[in-house]
Order: C-alpha cells, then structure tokens, then sequence
C-alpha cells in the first residue's frame, strides 16, 4: 500500500535554531502533501497544503515565514521551522495524496522539543 | 465553517466489550466520513471510509455507517480486543475521499482492559 515516510521521527534542538522535517511518499506520486500539527491529547490542525511545484497555501493564523514549506519534487515535501522557540514544540505531521480521489496517507509524525 | 465533534473521552472498557463513539458533523453539501486511528507515537491509519449517504464503512470488525438524517458516522465495534486501545479521529472531506483537506474531530482515547 501507499507509504509515507517522516523524518526525523523525534527531534530536540536549543531554542532560536531551524529544525527542518522531512516527509517523502515511497510508492507512488504525491501531487499533494498537507502539514498538520497536534498538541498533546489535541485534534490535528492543518497549517498547510503543498502542491509539487508551486507554493503552498497556508491556513489562517499559520505564520509562513515561521512555517517555511518546500515541495519540489513529487515524492518530497519539507517544513522547515525556522527561529524555533518552546511554543513551537509540538507533534508535527505530513501526509501525501497522489490523484485527486484517493486518500491521503500520514507519516508517523515528528516530535518536536525546543529547550 | 465545517465541523465534526466526537464524544468525549477518554473510555476505557473491558475486552470483549461492544464500542460505541459518537461523530456527528456539520457541513454544507455532501462531504466524505473517515475514521482514522491513531497508536502511540505513530501518525494516523484510515480505519475506514463512506462517501454517501447510507454507506457503511468497515474494517478489522469495526464499522459505521453515513447517517445523513442524523449527520451522524458513528463508530461501533462488537467485540474489542487490547490491541484496540488507540486514539480514534471522525473526520469529514470534501470534494471527494481526499481531494479537499479533511477536518478532524478531537479524537476520543480508548483503553481497553483485559
């Protein structure tokens, strides 16, 4: 079946540096990668949707040059936490959907620890 | 704005217990129904899906069913296991099973004792 692949599964870093998370789809096209974030024993929230090749489109109240989202291939897609501080700790995750009717398929997520 | 709202946890129950969590949804036009579940430490998995109105989704013994009477997709199982004990997410979509993004419930954790 479909695969989605996040990397790193767990990161810790000091506060002020970028941390950059990887999600890349193993077997099939994905046309369209979406980032969520989860606060403990909290919902998913979309932040933002990628489309391969173009820029992505944001959620209100998600800062894009806090939240830095490339997806230049078909198979990868990047967030980039830029400046991170402690609020920005967090369990971020990806998932990719290859044509337009079929699912999506999650990554197993990021955990982000900012001292 | 698109909703879903899940009962609140979290539940704990007995194995061979039946299981029931309630979603009910709001939205405009027709849209799709998921459940996903999600273990420890791990992303989401789609446990199951309907698209229409009178559709039943089911999976690994749990199913549930597109109630657009009641805009209800409430998930049941008859007999759960240990290793059911996860966080389960109701979700809805629009414009197809994944064409538009999907709007999350706020998940109900269940433990289940042996």
């Amino acid at each position: 079946g479909a695969v989605v692949s996040q990397h790193p599964s767990w990161v810790i870093c000091k506060s002020g540096t970028s941390v950059k998370i990887e999600c890349r789809s193993l077997d099939f096209q994905a046309t369209t990668m979406f980032w969520y974030r989860q606060f403990p024993k909290q919902s998913l929230m979309l932040m933002a949707t990628s489309n391969e090749g173009s820029k992505a489109t944001y959620e209100q109240g998600v800062e894009k040059d806090k939240f830095l989202i490339n997806h230049a291939s078909l198979t990868l897609s990047t967030l980039t936490v830029t400046s991170a501080h402690p609020e920005d700790s967090s369990f971020y995750i990806c998932s990719a959907r290859g044509i337009s009717n079929q699912p999506q398929h999650f990554g197993d997520g990021t955990r982000l620890s900012i001292l | 704005g698109d909703s879903v709202t899940q009962m609140e946890g979290p539940v704990t129950l007995s194995e061979e217990a039946f299981l029931t969590i309630n979603c009910t949804y709001t939205a405009t036009g027709y849209p799709s129904l998921f459940w996903y579940v999600q273990y420890p430490g791990e992303g989401l998995q789609l446990l199951l899906k309907a698209t229409k109105a009178d559709d039943k989704g089911s999976n690994k013994g749990f199913e549930a069913t597109y109630r657009k009477e009641t805009t209800s997709f409430h998930l049941e199982k008859g007999s759960v296991q240990v290793s059911d004990s996860a966080v389960y997410f109701c979700a809805l979509s629009k414009g197809g099973q994944g064409a538009q993004k999907l709007v999350f419930g706020q998940g109900t954790r269940l433990t289940i004792n042996p």
